[in-house]
C-alpha cells in the first residue's frame, strides 16, 4: 500500500522551532516531487513549499519563506520540514502530499496538528 | 499572485447535479486538480488534468475547464458526497501552487 506517515508537530512557544517528518513507503520515493501544505482548522487548504525528487529545486509560499526549510533525504524515504521563528499564524494541521499529475497531489499523510502559543 | 475563487457552498438534493465552480484568469491554459475533504480526514484527488479520474473513484464526478472557468460536476448525488471540495493548480509564473477557498457541498 502506498502511504506517507507524519511524525513531528506539537505545541511550541511563539518564536521556537520544530521539524515534521514524513516517510514514505509502498512506492519509488525517489522519482516524486513532494510538497507540504496547511490548513487552519475550519479553514481552506493552503500550499507551503514543494521540493523536487533529488532536492535540487525548492519553493516556498511567501508567508514562510526564510523561516520554514523543506529538504529530503531518498535513501530514508523520507521529507521533512524545519520549521523556525514560528509565530501564532503559523498554527494549523500541515499535510505532506505526492505530486502526481502535473503537481496534483495524489497521495497525502494523515497530517500533524502544529500549534504556537506561549 | 495568481487567485483561484470558488463559491462558499453549493446545495443540491440527492440524485441530482452539483457544479461547483473555480474561476482563476485563463485558468483554462493550466491543469486543474480537485481534491475532497471529509471533516477530520486528509483531502482525496478526485479529479486531475481537469478531468482525469484517479482509480476507486466514481464515474459520478467529472470535470471540464475551459476560458477563466473550470467546473466540477458531480452527477446523482449521494449523502456520501457531503464534503468540502478544493481547486488547485500550478502558477509557473511564481512555481506556487495555489487553491481556491474551498466549496462545501451540502446533500439536502
Amino acid at each position: 500500500e502506498m502511504q506517507l506517515v507524519q511524525s513531528g508537530g506539537g505545541l511550541v512557544q511563539p518564536g521556537g522551532s520544530l521539524r515534521l517528518s514524513c516517510a514514505a513507503s509502498g512506492f519509488t520515493f525517489n522519482i516524486y516531487w513532494m510538497h507540504w501544505v496547511r490548513q487552519v482548522p475550519g479553514k481552506g487548504l493552503v500550499w507551503v513549499s514543494r521540493i523536487n525528487s533529488d532536492g535540487n529545486s525548492i519553493s516556498y509560499a511567501d508567508s514562510v519563506k526564510g523561516r520554514f526549510t523543506i529538504s529530503r533525504d531518498n535513501a530514508k524515504k523520507t521529507v521533512y520540514l524545519q520549521m523556525n521563528s514560528l509565530r501564532a499564524d503559523d498554527t494549523a494541521v500541515y499535510y505532506c502530499a505526492r505530486a502526481g499529475y502535473a503537481n496534483g497531489f495524489d497521495i497525502w499523510g494523515q497530517g500533524t496538528m502544529v500549534t504556537v502559543s506561549s | 499572485s495568481y487567485v483561484l475563487t470558488q463559491p462558499p457552498s453549493v446545495s443540491v438534493a440527492p440524485g441530482k447535479t452539483a457544479r461547483i465552480t473555480c474561476g482563476g484568469n485563463n485558468i483554462g491554459s493550466k491543469s486543474v486538480h480537485w481534491y475532497q475533504q471529509k471533516p477530520g480526514q486528509a483531502p482525496v484527488l478526485v479529479i486531475y488534468y481537469d478531468s482525469d479520474r484517479p482509480s476507486g473513484i466514481p464515474e459520478r464526478f467529472s470535470g471540464s475547464n475551459s476560458g477563466n472557468t473550470a467546473t466540477l460536476p458531480i452527477s446523482r448525488v449521494e449523502a456520501g458526497d457531503e464534503a468540502d471540495y478544493y481547486c488547485q493548480v500550478w502558477d509557473s509564473s511564481s512555481d506556487h501552487v495555489v487553491f481556491g477557498g474551498g466549496t462545501k457541498l451540502t446533500v439536502l
